[in-house]
């Protein structure tokens, strides 16, 4: 089974408009991290945004905001006020505990977010 | 503070022949992870080092191997490439292990005909 599930390959939003980008998980620990990072067409992943198991609040950075629903095993992106400069590869990723620790992602199959005038 | 630098960005290489990219993390940061990314299999972590020791290997073939310096610096070395190793090989540094951000590089974008 996929750990890591992105099922829209493709977004288009009208600038200035919200978008949610979808990502649903699979994994037994307790224990994990949530990760959004952006892929312009450079190549350098950009990291967006950080939830962790264990925390209460949804997180938010600037215009980011990641929407947890844990018992549902989904961690949605949510871009406010969307610009120009956003268009580009998303990708969810995933770090387990059981994985022995450490900094290894799992990384999703990505979200290609195209804003429009 | 300078970002996680990469080297060569670009390479063209040989089947059979071998390749070795470098990682220059984040001042201070002491954990290097190893991600490859193709169009087929998207982005597949390869291994992690943590002063000097891998932490985490992905599910490579031996010929994928890396290491780390004293300095952090890492290197990944693959040999007898095959055509399906053409990919971008992007490096991340973190300040510790299991730190909630990782920065990653620019990639290395590996060419092998």
């Amino acid at each position: 089974a996929q750990k890591i599930t992105q099922t829209q390959p493709g977004m288009f939003v009208q600038e200035k408009e919200a978008v949610t980008l979808d990502c649903t998980y699979d994994t037994s620990d307790p224990s994990y991290g949530l990760f959004w990072y952006k892929q312009p067409s450079s190549g350098e992943m950009i990291f967006l945004i950080y939830q962790g198991s264990y925390d209460q609040q949804n997180a938010t950075e600037g215009r980011y905001s990641l929407n947890f629903q844990k018992a549902r095993k989904s961690a949605n992106l949510v871009i406010s006020a969307s610009q120009l400069g956003d268009s580009a590869m998303y990708f969810c990723a995933m770090r387990e505990a059981s994985t022995g620790g450490g900094n290894k992602l799992t990384f999703g199959t990505g979200t290609q977010l195209k804003v429009e005038l | 503070k300078a970002g996680v630098t990469q080297t060569p960005r670009y390479l063209i290489k040989t089947r059979g022949q071998q390749v070795t990219l470098s990682c220059s993390p984040i001042s201070g940061h002491r954990s290097v992870s190893w991600y490859q990314q193709t169009p087929g299999q998207g982005l597949q972590f390869l291994f992690e080092y943590f002063s000097e020791t891998q932490r985490n290997k992905g599910n490579f073939p031996g010929r994928f191997s890396g290491r780390q310096f004293s300095n952090s610096r890492s290197e990944m070395n693959v040999s007898t490439l095959e055509l399906g190793d053409s990919a971008l090989y992007l490096c991340a540094s973190s300040a510790q292990v299991s730190s909630y951000e990782q920065y990653f590089g620019p990639g290395t974008r590996l060419t092998v005909t």
